[in-house]
């Protein structure tokens, strides 16, 4: 059964411009991912945030996470037209086997120069 | 860029035909994945491998089959495809002997279409 659910599925924006998306989950976690994908390529992996972490800042990335609502945000600053891609966020399943992610649908993320 | 490879990029096969996608990598990661990805849709696992000679069903029930006879080469097959095995394979590997295994890498995917 999906775990994570990201929200908006779509979002255009202009360049410079903030970005931010949400994830929902279902069942408790060790830790949470962000990944990006371009049009026809495989994921890459953004930023990895832990069940005992409330936030974390790689570059223009910002997450969040919040386990009593089981939710996180991915705020991406100042937008470049490089950051075209799907977003999805994927979680590990707590007790599940190790490694093992459960993936989102995605948000599709559209920055117009 | 991760190193892990999938060959063919694309293939266009009609339906009866036999199919084996590729998947190698050269990180020495023991957990492999492959997981099938239709257009604007989320991922999903359908097999996976703790190491050679492992190999585990995943989340998504698959006609597929696969083999892990080397650490690096993870190969999926299709016995005969039909035009439902139409959409995006894509193959991945972790490193479960460390701290951060929780972390895939992700080969460009292979897509797949069954006429």
């Amino acid at each position: 059964s999906q775990q994570g659910e990201e929200d908006p599925q779509a979002l255009s924006i202009q360049e410079g411009e903030n970005a931010t998306m949400n994830c929902s989950y279902k069942t408790s976690i060790n830790n949470l991912q962000w990944y990006r994908q371009n049009s026809g390529r495989g994921l890459v992996h953004l930023i990895l945030i832990r069940s005992n972490e409330r936030e974390k800042h790689s570059g223009r990335l910002r997450v969040t996470l919040d386990t009593s609502k089981k939710s996180s945000s991915l705020l991406i600053t100042a937008s470049r037209a490089a950051d075209t891609a799907s977003y999805f966020c994927a979680t590990d399943r707590y007790g599940g086997s190790q490694g093992n992610l459960i993936f989102g649908k995605g948000t599709k993320l559209s920055v117009k120069p | 860029e991760a190193d892990i490879y999938q060959t063919p990029r694309y293939l266009v096969i009609g339906t009866g035909k036999k199919i084996t996608l590729e998947c190698s990598q050269t990180m020495g990661h023991d957990k492999m994945y492959w997981y099938q990805q239709d257009p604007g849709m989320e991922l999903h696992l359908i097999h996976y491998s703790y190491g050679v000679n492992s190999t585990e069903k995943g989340d998504l029930s698959s006609e597929s089959t696969v083999s892990r006879i080397r650490t690096e080469h993870f190969p999926l097959t299709l016995e005969s495809a039909r035009p439902s095995h139409t959409s995006q394979y894509l193959c991945a590997s972790s490193n479960m002997q460390t701290g951060s295994g929780e972390t895939q890498y992700f080969g460009p995917g292979t897509r797949l279409l069954v006429l």
